[in-house]
């Protein structure tokens, strides 16, 4: 069983269209990362988010992290092809002295000029 | 400002081969990280250390070797290359463990044939 379940798995859009991606889970998390992946290049942080109910902006990216910190989605304003990735949600789990990150399988948008 | 570096970028073996993957950071990070990236399996985790001088296992460690040589260096090695290694490899740091981000270097994409 996937930890987190990330959807859509593939979208394509036509620019200037609004989007919303979501990673959803069974357990209740401390925190959730999202990621950006660009061809030929490693996971970028965005953002992290702790608090149920939060929401953080950044520029027309709109990340909300679930009241029951279960879930989260990742809202996009007037998509622009500069916004074409994979986009991924992660998680953080503690044993000791060792902290290690699980992925979801990310969302692969594609927005069309 | 370097960040993770990763060599080589890409690779091709023939199955039974060996070959080490090499990964530096020069952020003074206590963790460090191996995940495998394949489509439609997101990222998994191989391997990890801590800090200077541990190592653990993540997700999918079966096939590789990993050594924390000093604070700076983290190398995966593959002893005897499977066709079933085909993939993306990234290199990740944190600064400490913890509730942090992940930074990645830009990948090694490793063909076994």
């Amino acid at each position: 069983t996937q930890l987190l379940e990330q959807s859509p798995q593939f979208l394509s859009i036509q620019e200037g269209e609004n989007l919303t991606v979501y990673c959803n889970s069974s357990s209740v998390f401390s925190s959730l990362q999202w990621y950006r992946q660009e061809p030929g290049e490693g996971p970028v942080l965005l953002v992290t988010v702790v608090t149920g109910g939060e929401v953080k902006k950044l520029k027309r990216l709109t990340f909300q992290f679930g009241d029951a910190r279960k879930d989260s989605s990742l809202h996009i304003t007037a998509a622009q092809p500069g916004d074409t990735g994979l986009y991924l949600c992660a998680v953080g789990s503690s044993g000791g002295s060792n902290y290690k990150l699980t992925f979801g399988k990310g969302t692969l948008l594609t927005v069309n000029p | 400002n370097a960040g993770v570096t990763q060599t080589p970028k890409f690779q091709v073996l023939k199955t039974g081969q060996s070959m080490t993957l090499q990964c530096a950071q020069d952020m003074n990070h206590n963790s460090m990280y191996w995940y495998r990236q394949d489509p439609g399996m997101g990222l998994r985790l191989i391997y990890y250390s801590a800090s200077e001088g541990t190592t653990d296992k993540g997700e999918v460690p079966n096939g590789y070797n990993v050594s924390r040589l000093n604070k700076r260096e983290f190398s995966l090695r593959l002893e005897s290359a499977a066709p079933s290694q085909t993939s993306v490899y990234f290199c990740a740091s944190s600064p400490r463990t913890g509730n942090e981000k992940l930074f990645f270097g830009s990948g090694t994409q490793l063909s076994v044939l």
